[in-house]
């Protein structure tokens, strides 16, 4: 079965970008919508935006200034990009299968990002 | 202040039942827009519960059961047992915010 895999920094300082990759095992990026979703310390989930294979993507129109996704059809991998990071940032950051205007089904493990100086 | 709105937490003895309510507005549930549920288990990863309203994922026991009315949705766990306890969430789309809105999670305690 798909399974989805984050990678990336665990920590990173204010004002820089963060960069996250998702790396798509047991099946094609082709064909799906990649969303990526984040969990801040006790707070809920929050939906960040979602990207497609053939490049469109939408966001979170609370983010929509500060981050970018795409996806890398023959890695089979979706990335994000989050830039000019605040504390406020700081998160579980999940990526999953299925886009804005369905069910989101698997998720990676998650990735914790701390953002600190 | 999510978007959907979930009560904060709900209680219930093992063996009883409880009722997760999700409520929205007209520019998500009340749009037809579909609702989907996920558990999420201490310590580990969301699990998708329902998705489009009312069905179940295959594994997924059928103590767990939704609905969805106008501008509400209700998750339903029958027979509560303490591997339950988590935190629920609810999930749509918002055509106002073209984007998909989370509630702001319920945390059930056995």
């Amino acid at each position: 079965q798909v399974q989805l895999q984050e990678s990336g920094p665990g920590q990173v300082k204010p004002s820089e970008t963060l960069s996250l990759t998702c790396t798509v095992s047991g099946g094609s990026i082709g064909s799906y919508y990649w969303s990526w979703i984040r969990q801040a310390p006790g707070e809920g989930l929050e939906w960040i935006g979602t990207t497609h294979y053939t490049g469109s993507a939408n966001y979170n129109v609370s983010l929509k200034s500060r981050v970018t996704m795409s996806v890398d059809t023959p890695s089979n991998q979706f990335s994000l990009k989050v830039t000019s990071l605040t504390t406020a940032d700081t998160a579980v950051y999940y990526c999953v299968r299925g886009g804005q205007r369905s069910w989101f089904d698997p998720w990676g493990q998650g990735t914790l990002v701390t953002v600190s100086s | 202040q999510s978007v959907l709105t979930q009560p904060p937490s709900v209680s219930g003895a093992p063996g009883q039942g409880v009722t997760i309510s999700c409520t929205g507005s007209r520019s998500n549930l009340g749009a037809n827009s579909d609702v989907h549920w996920y558990q999420h288990l201490p310590g580990s990863v969301p699990k998708l519960l329902i998705f489009n309203n009312i069905n179940r994922p295959s594994g997924v026991p059928d103590r767990f059961s939704a609905s969805k009315s106008g501008t509400s949705a209700s998750l339903v766990i029958t027979g509560l047992q303490p591997e339950d306890e988590a935190d629920y969430y609810c999930q749509s789309y918002d055509t106002g915010l073209s984007g998909s809105v989370f509630g702001g999670g319920t945390k059930l305690t056995v």
